[in-house]
This record gives structure tokens, sequence and C-alpha cells, in this order.
């Protein structure tokens, strides 16, 4: 079974400046997909970002950026720019390739609290 | 396009009673999964449904269960309320059976007394 770790509970960031929140992950599998979800209190989870196992170019959308190291089994996601309203929950979330129905399923790490000091 | 919507917001029951929860999925989505997410944690996979059967269960009682509707979206269904079922509630919608990235409604929050 996969399994997703965040070790870092909370982070705290000026604004404008940059962080980066870790996640690594256990699996078998050599090709799977790993996302970048975001859930502030209003608790609606929020798609940040994704990434293919196959491409080797890490992908980044607008100031979130990942860091994708197959090898090691690690996904950062790194915030540049930090503004107020990045403030939230981070999840990293793992889903097997080609998946259909409970193969098709999120596993999700426990969460890290990002708070944006003003 | 009409985002992912779930009702109600917050519902509150006693132990040994049971609660329906609804999910209208996104525009153009076939696929309907619902998680649990317990307070500080992250959630975890109850079930999926595609074209109205149950299409991958996770490690959940046969007291969670849920129907699909031919307008695809859907019902969690909890029979037999336990404490430990107090948690947020989310359903995600996707196209592919899942294969597709999925996209949450807002969840409902379920307190069990």
């Amino acid at each position: 079974a996969q399994t997703v770790t965040q070790s870092q509970p909370e982070m705290s960031v000026q604004e404008a400046e940059t962080v980066t929140l870790s996640c690594t992950y256990d699996t078998s599998e050599s090709d799977y997909y790993l996302f970048w979800y975001k859930q502030p209190p209003s608790r609606q989870m929020i798609l940040v970002i994704r990434q293919e196992a196959y491409k080797q170019q890490n992908a980044t959308e607008n100031r979130f950026s990942v860091n994708f190291q197959k090898a090691a089994k690690s996904f950062s996601l790194k915030i540049s720019d930090s503004q107020l309203g990045d403030a939230a929950m981070y999840f990293c979330a793992y889903r097997s390739p080609g998946g259909a129905g409970a193969n098709s399923k999120l596993t999700f790490g426990k969460g890290i609290t990002l708070s944006v000091r003003p | 396009e009409t985002g992912v919507t779930q009702s109600p917001t917050h519902l509150i029951k006693t132990r040994g009673q049971q609660v329906t929860l609804r999910c209208s999925s996104q525009s153009g989505h076939n696929t309907v999964s619902w998680y649990q997410q317990a307070l500080g944690q992250g959630p975890q996979f109850i079930f999926q449904y595609y074209r109205e059967e149950e299409n991958g269960r996770g490690n959940f009682p046969p007291r969670f269960s849920g129907l699909q509707f031919p307008n695809y979206s859907s019902e969690l269904n909890v029979n037999a309320l336990e404490l430990d079922d107090s948690a947020l509630y989310l359903c995600a919608s996707s196209s592919d059976r899942g294969a597709d990235t999925q996209y949450f409604g807002p969840g409902t929050r379920l307190t069990v007394l």
C-alpha cells in the first residue's frame, strides 16, 4: 500500500517571501500521480498543482512549483512571493497510474498548516 | 461551469441515528468519490461511484453505503452512527472513473453526540 508522509505539522512564512513544504511517499509503482491540495478555513479542498511521475520536468503553476525527486520519493511544494491568501492547510496526495475505481483513490498525508505573517 | 456542491453544510446527530449526505458533481463529470476527514487528519477514501454503481471501496464498514443517480449526483448514507463518525465528509467529482483529476466540494461537517 502507498503511504504519504508530511512530517512538518506547521510552517510560517513572511508575506512576499518563499516557503517550501515537504512531502515524502512510499510506493512500489513506477508510474503514478502526485498532487498538492490547499484547504483554507472554508474547508474546500482546492487543487494547487499536479505532477505525473513519468515527466521529468517539475510542474509549475504561477507562484507554485514542485521539486519532484523520484528516486528519493520526495515531492516538495515551493510557494514564491507568499500572499496572505496562501494561509491554509496543504495536503500532499498520491494516486495510482491509470487507475479506476478504488485504484483511483487519493492517498493523503496528514497535512501542514501554513501561516503567512503580514 | 458549476462546481461540486454538497448539502447540508453542517449536521448534528446522536449515536445510533442514520444520516444522508448529498453531493452534486461538476458538470461533465460521471464519477463521485467520497472521503472522510477527521479533525487534524488527511481525508480517507470511503468509496467511489461510477455510472450508478459502486466502483471501489476503502476500509470502511458496510454501514457506510451510497447511491449515485442518473444525473451523477450522489448520496452517502451512514447507519448506526458512532461517535467516531464525527468528521468532515468530502465528495470529489471527476471523469473517467477517477482517472482524471478529482475536484472537491466544500464538505459536510457531521457531529455525532
